[in-house]
Parts: C-alpha cells; structure tokens; sequence
C-alpha cells in the first residue's frame, strides 16, 4: 500500500530554516511526483511546489520562489522540502502529497501525515 | 492563479438533511475540481474528482456537479460521522488552489 511518512515536529525561531522529509513506498516511486502542501491553523490547504518522481524537475508557487528548495533522494525512496528565512506566519502543518496519476494530476489520494513546523521566538 | 470561493463557511444542520455547498471558479476550469473532506486533526480525504466522480470507498450520499466556473458537493442524507470541514481545489493548472472550507456541523 502507498505510504509517505514524514519527519517529525519542528520548532524554530525566525529566520532560520527547516528541512522536512517524505519517505514514500508501496508503488513505483519514479512514476509519479509529490506535492508539498501547508495548513496554516484554521486555513485551507496551500500548495508550495511539485517535485518530478522521474527527474526531480520542480515547479514552485510564486509566493515561495527563492525561499524553498525541494529535492530527492532516489536511493533512499525519499522527497525533501527546505523553507528559508522563516516567519511566524510559516506555522503550519506541512503535507507531501502524491500526484493523483503518472501524468501530474495535481489532486491527491495519498498525503504524509503532516508535519507541524512551529515558528517562534 | 485561480481563486476559489467557497460558501458557506459554515453550517448547521440536522440528521437527515440535504447539504449543498457551493464554489465558483473566477475563470473557467472545465470540470477540473476536487473535494476533500477534513475531520479534527486528520488528513485531508478525496471525496471526489473530475467534478463528480466519486473516489473509491466514498458514501454515495456524497456527489458532485458543475462545470466551468460553479462547482456543487451535495451531501443527500447528512450522518454524524459527516461533522467536518470541506474543501475545494481547482487542479486544471499549477498552482492547484483550495477554497477556504465550509465547517459542517450536525
């Protein structure tokens, strides 16, 4: 079955950054990309970017444009979100979430289980 | 990007009740949306894609329509176990985006 599990709780102060994991099994991991999507308390979803599972082409929202990076690991089955220069309005509980096909439908069957990243000083 | 308004924000509602809520695309999205279905603390849950097909495993008192701009997720008999936020998402292009959710309560 498909799993993503993600790394666990961050809390960093502002102007640092976080770097959280998505392990992915249970299907064919170049065929398909991952998505990273944040919730902010009480917010709907917002979509950050998309990583290519094939080729690790990469396309980011506009509003994260220079503060994010996303990149893989092929040997270790593992997608990686990297945020920069955090803000407390950058709380939120950060998904990866798998494409609904091979072809990039980007909706989603399969998300992580979340990772709560906690801006503060 | 494509903005989604979803309405309501929130509801209340009875056992039983016939539940319709409501997005509107602000440009045409052919029938490209999805709908999630968000409990307390959990993830969120597909309910349906292209518009109206259900996902697998989905109660069928869950359904869809629209196409364009105005996009309908019905629910035809409401359940406790329906007590959540609901969301759309427009998928036609990057960036997917989401409408702010309608709370439903029972």
């Amino acid at each position: 079955q498909v799993q993503l599990v993600q790394s666990g709780t961050e809390v960093k102060k502002p102007g640092a950054s976080v770097k959280v994991s998505c392990k992915a099994s249970g299907y064919t991991f170049s065929s398909y990309g991952i998505s990273w999507v944040r919730q902010a308390p009480g917010q709907g979803p917002e979509w950050m970017g998309w990583i290519s599972g094939y080729n690790g082409k990469t396309k980011y929202a506009q509003k994260f444009q220079g503060r994010v990076t996303m990149t893989m690991s092929t040997s270790t089955s593992t997608f990686y979100m990297e945020l920069r220069s955090l803000r407390s309005d950058d709380t939120a509980v950060y998904y990866c979430a798998r494409d609904w096909d091979v072809w990039g439908s980007l909706f989603f069957e399969y998300w992580g289980q979340g990772t709560l990243v906690t801006v503060s000083s | 990007d494509i903005q989604m308004t979803q309405s309501p924000s929130s509801l209340s509602a009875s056992v039983g009740d016939r539940v319709t809520i409501t997005c509107r695309a602000s440009r045409g999205i052919d029938n490209d949306v999805a709908w999630y279905q968000q409990k307390p603390g959990k993830l969120p849950n597909l309910l349906i894609y292209a518009g109206s097909t259900l996902q697998s495993g989905v109660p069928s008192r869950f359904s869809g329509s629209g196409s364009g701009t105005d996009f309908t997720l019905t629910i035809g008999s409401l359940q406790p176990e329906d007590v959540a936020t609901y969301f759309c998402q427009a998928y036609l292009s990057a960036p997917p985006t989401f409408g702010q959710g309608t709370k439903v309560e029972v």
